[in-house]
């Protein structure tokens, strides 16, 4: 079975500085998807960012981006400008690309706070 | 606004009720999910649904019932449960021919069991 670490269970940041959540995992499959959920004080589960294992290409979206290392099983979360906006829960999560629906695996999140 | 809503957004109910949980999704997914998030917990997987199907039970105790009666709706019928059971109820939904073949989540149920 699948399983996803995260190793810091809270991180501070400072407004505008860049902070790296760390995620690893564990899986047999060479085929799957990695994702950084965030999960503000709201509870709506929002995605951040998304990886194919296949893309030797690290994902970005504005702000955000991963360091993808696929032989270490690590899967990184950059996040460059910190905001207040920032602040909130952020899970890892792991999903193979063997069967259609299968479930997210995730990590136990780590709690990020922004300090102005 | 992800797509997928859930009612009610809060629920207090005793041990002895019954109550239900509904998630929609409009936005012509195929797969569609519980999971249950208590408190210094990973998420845990309840149920999934494919096509209206059940494909996966994931050991969860016969007091959560679930109910797909389409692939756009999905229920969680609940009945003498425990105050462990107390905990954030996710619903997500996937389009696994999607070529963005990513899990779209609801808001959420905040469920308190006294």
């Amino acid at each position: 079975a699948q399983t996803v670490t995260q190793s810091q269970p809270e991180m501070s940041v400072q407004e505008a500085e860049t902070v790296t959540l760390s995620c690893t995992y564990d899986t047999s499959e060479s085929d799957y998807y990695l994702f950084w959920y965030k999960q503000p004080p709201s509870r709506q589960m929002i995605l951040v960012i998304r990886q194919e294992a296949y893309k030797q290409q690290n994902a970005t979206e504005n702000r955000f981006s991963v360091n993808f290392q696929k032989a270490a099983k690590s899967f990184s979360l950059k996040i460059s400008d910190s905001q207040l906006g920032d602040a909130a829960m952020y899970f890892c999560a792991y999903r193979s690309a063997y069967e259609g629906n299968t479930p997210l695996v995730f990590g136990k999140g780590t709690r990020l706070s922004v300090i102005a | 606004e992800t797509g997928v809503t859930q009612t009610p957004r809060h629920l207090v109910m005793g041990m002895t009720n019954k109550k239900s949980l509904k998630c929609e999704q409009h936005l012509g997914h195929n797969a569609m999910y519980w999971y249950k998030q208590s408190a210094k917990k990973p998420l845990e997987l309840m149920f999934v649904y494919n096509f209206k199907e059940q494909t996966e039970n994931n050991s969860v105790p016969s007091r959560f019932s679930p109910e797909c009666p389409n692939s756009s709706h999905l229920f969680l019928h609940l009945h003498t449960l425990q105050p462990e059971d107390s905990a954030l109820y996710l619903c997500a939904s996937l389009a696994f021919r999607d070529s963005q073949d990513t899990q779209y989540f609801g808001p959420g149920t905040r469920l308190t069991v006294l």
